[in-house]
């Protein structure tokens, strides 16, 4: 059972227009989401996160938006690059029988046209 | 400061053997968590240590385990493969077990199973 969906397995974007990546969650108790970028042949890489504290939180042209009584997050980026082109990860930190992890999707390909 | 190295990067073996993977940490990382990326489930947790230990384990069977050295390496076992353990196997390190927005990831280890 998925409990971090990325139900968009691709999103195609013209160079300079926004990006925007979604995420939906199934349990209430997740508490901090992150976003992770991965190129081919490289692991991932952190991106950006956000606290369930906040319903906001800006880096550079990258922002994550979320909604607690939705159980959603977006990343956006604005505007896209070519550079942007790459699998984006969401994660939440949850809790398993023996502690916690981080619980990924299945990740969403950008690709970012110029 | 070197990243997160992890041999081999490329592996085949057959079904029924048995295979370990290696991941260095980056230097002062005591954390390292390994994953499991496979096309039709994301990126799945395996197992976590810190300083020698266990801290934490993914929903996955015995076959898969795992160990930590005194220097922070740590290896990842396999053992009777199938063909189902084809996938890119990622290990990521950071500096404390809780650290999620600082983990970094190595560049995996590509497993085919045959």
């Amino acid at each position: 059972d998925q409990q971090v969906k990325q139900n968009s397995p691709s999103l195609s974007v013209q160079e300079g227009r926004i990006s925007i990546l979604n995420c939906d969650y199934t349990n209430s108790m997740f508490d901090y989401f992150l976003w992770y970028k991965k190129y081919p042949a490289e692991g991932p890489t952190f991106l950006i996160s956000i606290s369930s504290i906040k319903d906001k939180n800006e880096d550079g042209r990258f922002t994550v938006f979320l909604n607690k009584s939705a159980k959603h997050l977006s990343l956006h980026i604005v505007p896209s690059q070519p550079g942007d082109s790459a699998v984006y990860f969401c994660a939440a930190i949850g809790a398993n029988q023996a502690g916690t992890a981080l619980i990924f999707g299945k990740g969403t390909t950008l690709s970012v046209s110029s | 400061k070197a990243g997160v190295t992890q041999t081999p990067r490329y592996l085949i073996k057959t079904r029924g053997q048995q295979v370990t993977l290696s991941c260095s940490p980056i230097s002062g990382h005591r954390s390292v968590s390994w994953y499991q990326q496979t096309p039709g489930q994301g990126l799945q947790f395996l197992f976590e240590y810190f300083s020698e230990t266990q801290r934490n384990k993914g929903n996955f069977p015995g076959r898969f385990s795992g160990r930590q050295f005194s220097n922070s390496r740590s290896e990842m076992n396999v053992s009777t493969l199938e063909l189902g353990d084809s996938a890119l196997y990622l290990c990521a390190s950071s500096w404390d077990e809780t650290a999620y927005n600082e983990q970094f990831f190595g560049p995996g280890t590509r497993l085919t199973v045959l």
